[in-house]
């Protein structure tokens, strides 16, 4: 089963911004919405980003989706040490109707 | 309370089944596609199966195609996950999780350990 790929870490200083990238194919991406999950040690994930750029309620405006063509990216701005996580892409693939997650990105605060 | 909470995990011998539960409270159920994902200890998250909210409709990853049936019972609100066949690459966390619109999980619950080993 194929996944999205994802760096598998990205770190900064507080306040500062990150990006994640998440890179899939035609048929995952290219064909349907991405969705971001974010999951601290221990716990359960949670959704971030809807729809590739919804936020649902709760989830500050300095979390934010975009997507284009094949790769979608997750901007956190104003990083902040409670950001520190294992975050992952998320979406429907048609051609194997299955869901398919991304390789997982852990973000470190310096 | 808002929640999913799964049960039905343990340690259980290579070959042997188990029988996973999930169960809804407070959301809503019967309308929407439900899923189950598992995470191996210090691995990411990788989906396992789909179920369509009134059943007729079931995926399943490659990795559990065959062994793993999901099912549901809406008069329960409680979705199922029968594994059967288990082998050690099996051992992670199961989690249930809801289907909303486009594809996305807006509900998760805590997640249930089951270990093959013998």
């Amino acid at each position: 089963q194929s996944v999205l790929t994802q760096p598998p870490s990205v770190s900064a200083a507080p306040g500062q911004k990150v990006t994640i990238s998440c890179s899939g194919s035609s048929s995952d991406i290219g064909s349907n919405y991405i969705s971001w999950y974010h999951q601290l040690p221990g716990t359960a994930p949670k959704l971030l980003i809807y729809e590739n750029n919804k936020r649902p309620s709760g989830i500050p405006d300095r979390f934010s989706g975009s997507k284009s063509g094949t790769s979608a990216t997750l901007g956190i701005t104003g990083l902040q040490t409670g950001d520190e996580a294992h975050y992952y892409c998320g979406t429907w693939d048609s051609s194997l109707t299955a869901y398919v997650f991304g390789t997982g990105t852990k973000v470190t605060v310096l | 309370q808002v929640q999913l909470v799964e049960s039905g995990g343990g340690v259980v011998q290579p070959g042997r089944s188990l029988r996973l539960s999930c169960v809804a409270s407070e959301i809503t159920f019967s309308t929407h596609g439900m899923h189950w994902v598992r995470q191996a200890p210090g691995k990411g998250l990788e989906w396992v199966a789909v179920i369509w909210p009134d059943g007729s409709n079931k995926y399943y990853a490659d990795s559990v195609k065959g062994r793993f049936t999901i099912s549901r019972d809406n008069s329960k609100n409680t979705l199922y996950l029968q594994m059967s066949s288990l082998r050690a690459e099996d051992t992670a966390v199961y989690y249930c999780a809801r289907n909303t619109g486009n594809h996305y999980f807006d509900y998760w619950g805590q997640g249930t350990l089951v270990t093959v080993s013998s």
